[in-house]
């Protein structure tokens, strides 16, 4: 059965640093998104992407943090400075279709900011 | 964006039934109800969605009350491996806003 797939599964990095989250999406799904888990705390929405162009982003999603899809198949999230509360789990998930269709989440990486 | 009320935890025992509730008095027309479920340390995973009928899969049956205002989600025979965290999530839009959950713990 397809999956996505998430790499690294933990990346640890200092404050201030840049990261870049990389996501393999389900081969024929047209609808990529991003949300973010703190320890303890609710799965929350980042961003949604079709098209090559963000379609919403939450307030969470300032201009530290950028997506693209480079190359048709790899799906990135960047933080460009992080910082200690960027600490989470991270999830990439996609879909079929859009709305009221069921995504399909990958297994999430976590990410520890020094 | 519409909210939902589920308890914060629920308990089985292996191979019973188990009904998981969920309110969602002020739902709209357009919001489809969609269950996820979060089990320790893996992303969410999609278990049933419906609108207004009840919907079974293989996973669950989801039953839906009339005036939609509630729904219930029922694991025919629990598992050890049903225990998680069950989100129950009213979607109309391209993303899902995730609430607290039922954390259901299965005994054996």
């Amino acid at each position: 059965e397809p999956e996505v797939t998430q790499t690294p599964s933990h990346q640890v990095t200092q404050m201030g640093q840049e990261v870049i989250l990389r996501c393999v999406p389900i081969s024929n799904h047209l609808y990529f998104y991003w949300y973010r888990q703190i320890l303890g705390q609710k799965v929350e929405f980042l961003v949604s992407f079709y098209n090559n162009e963000i379609s919403e982003k939450s307030e969470i999603f300032d201009d530290q943090f950028s997506v693209e899809r480079p190359d048709g198949s790899n799906f990135t999230l960047k933080i460009r400075s992080t910082k200690l509360e960027d600490s989470a789990m991270y999830f990439c998930a996609s879909a079929r279709l859009r709305n009221n269709n069921e995504q399909f989440f990958g297994p999430g990486t976590r990410l520890t900011v020094l | 964006d519409a909210k939902t009320t589920q308890p914060n935890s629920m308990e089985s025992n292996e191979e019973e039934p188990v009904h998981l509730p969920c309110n969602h008095s002020t739902i709209s027309g357009t919001d489809y109800i969609h269950w996820y479920r979060q089990l320790p340390s893996q992303g969410p995973e999609y278990v049933i969605h419906g609108l207004t009928s009840n919907v079974n899969n293989r996973m669950a049956s989801l039953a839906i009350a009339e005036d939609r205002k509630s729904s219930t989600l029922i694991l025919h025979r629990a598992t050890l491996r049903d225990a998680a965290v069950y989100y129950c999530i009213l979607y109309n839009t391209d993303k899902l806003i995730f609430g607290t959950g039922t954390r259901l713990q299965v005994f054996p």
